[in-house]
């Protein structure tokens, strides 16, 4: 069965720092991969997908996030936090010729002043 | 291009009674998802209907059933509400077909069950 793992339930970065959210997958095929965020009372916002090519994808807000085919992970990343970044963050993944998409649990980031 | 529009933002129901949600998709969408998201559970999928066909089902009683219209448009019931029905209800709407269109999320319907 497929599945998402978002190991950390909380990520706290200071502004201005590096900051990644990790994100490994199982599947039995081939995945696409996508990250979405949620601020508070509003529905999930997609920043980005891994269809095929380029390892590294780059999305909304600055965010980007690597495919690592070896060790099935998605990790999303961004140079410099602010704290407007301060949200929910979602990892997700479908397989190929499939709509059904199946979401991580969920990382809460907190971007601190 | 407008986004994905749900009806009502809030609600407020008792124990027993019943209700409808409503999610108008992206103009062109075929494909529309609903979602439940609560604190404890987190997001959990309930269904996906494309060209009015359910096509992908969640595990969720059968208290819980949908249905899309020929223009899209898609509604959520939700019979003999319990207390833990409670939740934020995402509606979410792509072109479908493949796996590789990102999906298009309204704001969602705030259920609250007194």
């Amino acid at each position: 069965a497929q599945s998402v793992a978002q190991p950390e339930d909380q990520v706290n970065v200071a502004e201005g720092n590096p900051l990644t959210v990790k994100c490994t997958y199982s599947v039995s095929g081939n995945p696409y991969l996508f990250w979405y965020v949620q601020y508070p009372n509003r529905g999930l916002q997609f920043l980005l997908k891994y269809i095929t090519g380029d390892n590294l994808v780059k999305g909304s807000y600055g965010f980007e996030a690597e495919f690592n085919k070896s060790q099935t992970s998605f990790h999303l990343k961004k140079p410099s936090a602010l704290v407007s970044d301060s949200a929910l963050y979602f990892c997700a993944v479908t397989l190929r010729g499939d709509d059904k998409i199946i979401f991580g649990k969920g990382t809460r980031l907190h971007i601190l002043p | 291009k407008a986004g994905v529009t749900q009806t009502p933002r809030y609600l407020i129901k008792t124990r027993g009674q019943q209700v409808t949600l409503s999610c108008s998709p992206i103009s062109g969408h075929r494909s529309v998802s609903w979602y439940q998201q609560t604190p404890g559970q987190g997001l959990q999928f309930l269904f996906e209907y494309f060209s009015e066909t359910q096509r992908n089902k969640g595990n969720f009683p059968g208290r819980f059933s949908g249905r899309q219209f020929s223009n899209s448009r898609s509604e959520m019931n939700v019979s003999t509400l319990e207390l833990g029905d409670s939740a934020l209800y995402l509606c979410a709407s792509s072109l479908g077909g493949g796996g590789y269109q990102p999906q298009h999320f309204g704001d969602g319907t705030r259920l609250s069950i007194l």
